[in-house]
């Protein structure tokens, strides 16, 4: 089945920092990329739709000057969180879908901001 | 409002037996209903996925059944394993839309 990579798995990092989460479509080319947000004990929250080649749609509540999405090529997604604090600390998970077919989900990314 | 919402919360059983998860959703109208398996600390992998017009789709041990009348799925698991312990979400596509909407999931824990 379809394969997406995320990078990196965990990270840790200091307040005000900004970090980077890559999104990779490994063995399709992705016209949408979605990126989800998760709580412990959550479900899923949708933060923003990426389609490649134009800017990312928000959900409402999502500020996109913090949680900044480039979507430069058809297998690759970034979210970067800006100037990250505490209350950033999550589990992000991005989706990549083509076409008709389903949203397939990488394995997140694990935040933590001390 | 299109919501989904899952039963039970969390749910604990000994290997071996069997369990039905429950799904209701007032999504309409809907192209699409899916289970998917999220261990934790991963990305969700799908199991099934039913269309409007579809009753039932089984993969291996685990049978999803769908009753668009009264808007209800089931996800039933069959001889347990302790691998199947994990978090399940019921997950609706409205119709028009590739955007996908989550369920609470059910955390279901299967003991030796």
């Amino acid at each position: 089945g379809a394969v997406v990579s995320q990078h990196p798995s965990w990270v840790i990092c200091k307040s005000g920092t900004s970090v980077k989460i890559e999104c990779r479509s490994l063995d399709f080319q992705a016209t949408t990329m979605f990126w989800y947000r998760q709580f412990p004990k959550q479900s899923l929250m949708l933060m923003a739709t990426s389609n490649e080649g134009s800017k990312a749609t928000y959900e409402q509540g999502v500020e996109k000057d913090k949680f900044l999405i480039n979507h430069a090529s058809l297998t690759l997604s970034t979210l970067t969180v800006t100037s990250a604090h505490p209350e950033d600390s999550s589990f992000y998970i991005c989706s990549a879908h083509r076409g008709n077919q389903p949203q397939h989900f990488g394995d997140g990314t694990r935040l933590s901001i001390l | 409002k299109n919501q989904v919402e899952q039963s039970p919360q969390s749910l604990i059983i000994l290997e071996g037996k069997n369990c039905t998860l429950q799904c209701n959703y007032t999504v309409s109208p809907f192209s699409n209903l899916r289970w998917y398996k999220q261990d934790t600390g991963r990305g969700p992998v799908s199991l099934t996925i039913m269309t409007f017009s579809e009753n039932t789709k089984s993969n291996g041990r685990y049978t999803a059944t769908l009753d668009a009348d009264t808007k209800q799925s089931s996800l039933h698991i069959t001889a347990s394993q302790l691998s199947d312990s994990a978090s399940y979400i019921c997950v609706v596509s409205p119709s028009g839309t590739y955007k996908y909407i989550f369920g609470t999931g059910t955390r279901l824990k299967v003991l030796a």
